[in-house]
């Protein structure tokens, strides 16, 4: 069964570094999100993205975050100086279609620690 | 705005019986769709059932149902016959019909105990 693919699966990384998590769509979709998990607390969108750009993003997608598309496969978010608070799991999903009736198709996570 | 409540955080069903987790959201829109996720201690995502608010119906899948009560803005889960590996935190999710591709808003989750 085809599935969302994320690397690595856990990230340590000092405060202030740049840090890139990386993703594998399933193959046929066309839309792609990240998620944010804090420990203990509720999934939190992130932002959409497709057609190489951002559909719509939330307010804790600030400037400190970005995400790309470099090739026909890899969907990445980029950290720019990672802050403490920033100690999530962050989930990669995605969809066939914008229609709402498809489904969304998460990842594994990415445990990222920053110390 | 959408908002989606989870007021059990923790829940617990003896093997073989049936638990029920509660949800309510609240929206203006007329068009959505209703999610529950399972979140195993691995921390994947994984689908368990969806409902279209345009159905009537209540959605099943094997042992997962739901009791959508669009009024009331209320979207539970029953798990029937309990199995040890049914046991994980079981998020509700709200996705907007009338904003293509819009992000999923989840609730606080409740938290699964299967008991043997």
């Amino acid at each position: 069964e085809p599935e969302v693919t994320q690397t690595p699966s856990h990230q340590v990384t000092q405060m202030g570094q740049e840090v890139i998590l990386r993703c594998v769509p399933i193959s046929n979709h066309l839309y792609f999100y990240w998620y944010r998990q804090i420990l203990g607390q509720k999934v939190e969108f992130l932002v959409s993205f497709y057609n190489n750009e951002i559909s719509e993003k939330s307010e804790i997608f600030d400037d400190q975050f970005s995400v790309e598309r470099p090739d026909g496969s890899n969907f990445t978010l980029k950290i720019r100086s990672t802050k403490l608070e920033d100690s999530a799991m962050y989930f990669c999903a995605s969809s066939e279609s914008w229609d709402s009736r498809s489904n969304t198709f998460f990842g594994q996570g990415t445990r990222l620690t920053v110390v | 705005a959408q908002t989606v409540t989870q007021s059990q955080p923790e829940m617990s069903v003896q093997e073989a019986e049936t638990v029920t987790l509660s949800c309510t959201y609240d929206t203006s829109e007329s068009d959505y769709y209703l999610f529950w996720y399972k979140q195993p201690p691995s921390r994947q995502m994984i689908l368990v059932i969806r409902q279209e608010a345009y159905k009537q119906q209540n959605a099943t899948e094997n042992r997962f149902s739901v009791n959508f009560q669009k009024a009331a803005k209320s979207f539970s889960l029953k798990i029937s016959d309990s199995q040890l590996g049914d046991a994980a935190m079981y998020f509700c999710a709200y996705r907007s019909g009338e904003t293509s591709g819009s992000r999923l808003t989840f609730g606080e989750g409740t938290q699964l105990t299967v008991n043997p």
